[in-house]
């Protein structure tokens, strides 16, 4: 079954610390990766996405993933967290040789102290 | 603006109560889909479609009716209204996958509490 795994469910950092949340999704196959972002109160946006190509991905507000297709991963980083980034992360797979349904994770909420 | 549109932002029900949730998207986006958002369980797809006319069921289904008459509108009907169905509603776009710059853009909710 298609399933899409967050295992940092809350993460507490401080200004200027870095930042690396997991994403594991279930099974291979072709499939087209996301981030999103809700700050409080707020929808959805979008952080970044993979497709295809260099399994570095750079997206908004300095924030990068990197799709490790051996490890069923593609996780988010960003070397130096500000205040601002305190929000809700989602990660979220398209299977696009099975249904097509974008699937999220059970999302990261993230705290950053000043 | 161009975007997703959703109707009404906010809504209270009585148990038993029906009611439809809007959706309006003018980008002439192929798919849409319905999702829920609870605490802890991130976003649960409950009704996808890939375009007019063709619709599907996602993971948590019950208790909800789509269809997709135009590729604007994507209507949630909830038939009996249930304290379980408390929640946030998005609705998202999107071109179908593989076509150009696809990615899908959410809606601003719509925050149901069925009493």
């Amino acid at each position: 079954a298609q399933s899409v795994s967050q295992h940092n469910h809350h993460v507490i950092l401080s200004e200027a610390a870095s930042l690396e949340l997991g994403c594991n999704y279930s099974y291979g196959g072709t499939v087209n990766l996301f981030w999103y972002v809700q700050y409080p109160g707020q929808h959805l946006q979008l952080l970044l996405k993979y497709f295809s190509g260099d399994p570095l991905v750079k997206g908004i507000k300095g924030f990068e993933a990197e799709f490790i297709k051996s490890k069923f991963s593609f996780n988010l980083r960003k070397p130096s967290v500000q205040w601002s980034d305190t929000a809700e992360y989602f990660c979220a797979v398209i299977w696009l040789d099975d249904t097509d349904k974008l699937i999220f994770g059970t999302g990261t909420r993230l705290q950053v102290f000043p | 603006n161009a975007g997703v549109t959703q109707t009404p932002k906010f809504q209270v029900l009585k148990t038993g109560q029906s009611m439809t949730l809007q959706c309006a998207q003018d980008m002439n986006h192929e798919y849409m889909s319905w999702y829920r958002q609870d605490p802890g369980m991130g976003l649960r797809l409950i009704h996808y479609s890939v375009g007019a006319g063709i619709t599907d069921q996602g993971e948590v289904p019950n208790g909800y009716n789509v269809s997709r008459s135009t590729t604007e509108d994507f209507p949630l009907r909830l038939l009996s209204a249930a304290p379980s169905q408390t929640s946030v509603y998005f609705c998202a776009s999107s071109l179908s996958p593989g076509t150009g710059n696809y990615g899908y853009t959410f809606g601003s909710g719509t925050r149901l509490t069925v009493v």
